[in-house]
């Protein structure tokens, strides 16, 4: 059950897009198309952003995007704005029946 | 409105248990999967066990497994996690959240915070 790879920190400007990368294994991300993506602002409850690789939850912008390629899956952000300055979580569902969480990117918008 | 409420944490002594409760309201928890996640000072989210809707499944993150317990009542529309022998390392908040296939966390509770220090 070893966690997800993602990066630490990613950054960008305001309107550009940039993507959050998650890399798992056969185990994870290669074996099923549930991957979800989480939002976090400090101090708060994460957020549900994607699920299912490239679902939105109703209220989720249009912004966010999700996608997967074998054992690595991907989030971006275009038109990149002050506000998504945040902690990014993925996840994945696993061959054991669990899930498992990558270590989180926090997103700097300069 | 759908809502989770967790609560029971608190400062304990290395060695001692905890039991942590997830109130929902808002739906009914009978029909849901329901996820417990933590989350150390500064670190990313640790998934750490799940139960079926009737109670007769749970699942647990390996390194967990014997020391941490998910159960639930449905009449009462709660979920508990029973946090035993706590160690150090324990500390964190612990999120209560709703599954959905394959993930969880729609929604999710404030957190509990768990601090195990002597």
């Amino acid at each position: 059950q070893s966690a997800l790879t993602q990066p630490a920190s990613v950054s960008g400007t305001p309107g550009q897009w940039i993507t959050i990368s998650c890399t798992g294994t056969s185990s994870n991300i290669g074996a099923f198309n549930f991957v979800s993506w989480y939002q976090q602002y400090p101090g708060k409850a994460p957020k549900l952003l994607i699920y299912d690789v490239t679902q939105r939850p109703s209220g989720v912008s249009h912004r966010f995007s999700g996608s997967k390629s074998g054992n690595t899956a991907s989030l971006t952000i275009s038109g990149l704005q002050a506000e998504d300055e945040a902690d990014y979580h993925c996840s994945s569902y696993t061959t054991s029946s669990t899930l498992v969480f990558g270590g989180g990117t926090k997103l700097t918008v300069l | 409105e759908v809502q989770l409420v967790e609560s029971g944490g608190g400062l304990v002594q290395p060695g001692q248990s905890l039991q942590l409760s997830c109130a929902a309201s808002g739906f009914s928890l009978s029909t849901y999967w329901m996820s417990w996640v933590r989350q150390a000072p500064g670190k990313g989210l640790e998934w750490v066990a799940n139960i079926k809707p009737d109670g007769a499944e749970t699942y647990y993150v390996d390194s967990l497994r014997g020391r941490f317990f998910i159960f639930r009542d449905n009449a009462r529309n709660s979920v508990y996690l029973q946090v035993n022998n706590l160690r150090v390392e324990d500390t964190a908040i612990y999120y209560c959240a709703r599954d959905r296939r394959g993930a969880t966390g729609d929604p999710w509770g404030q957190g509990t915070l768990v601090t195990v220090s002597s």
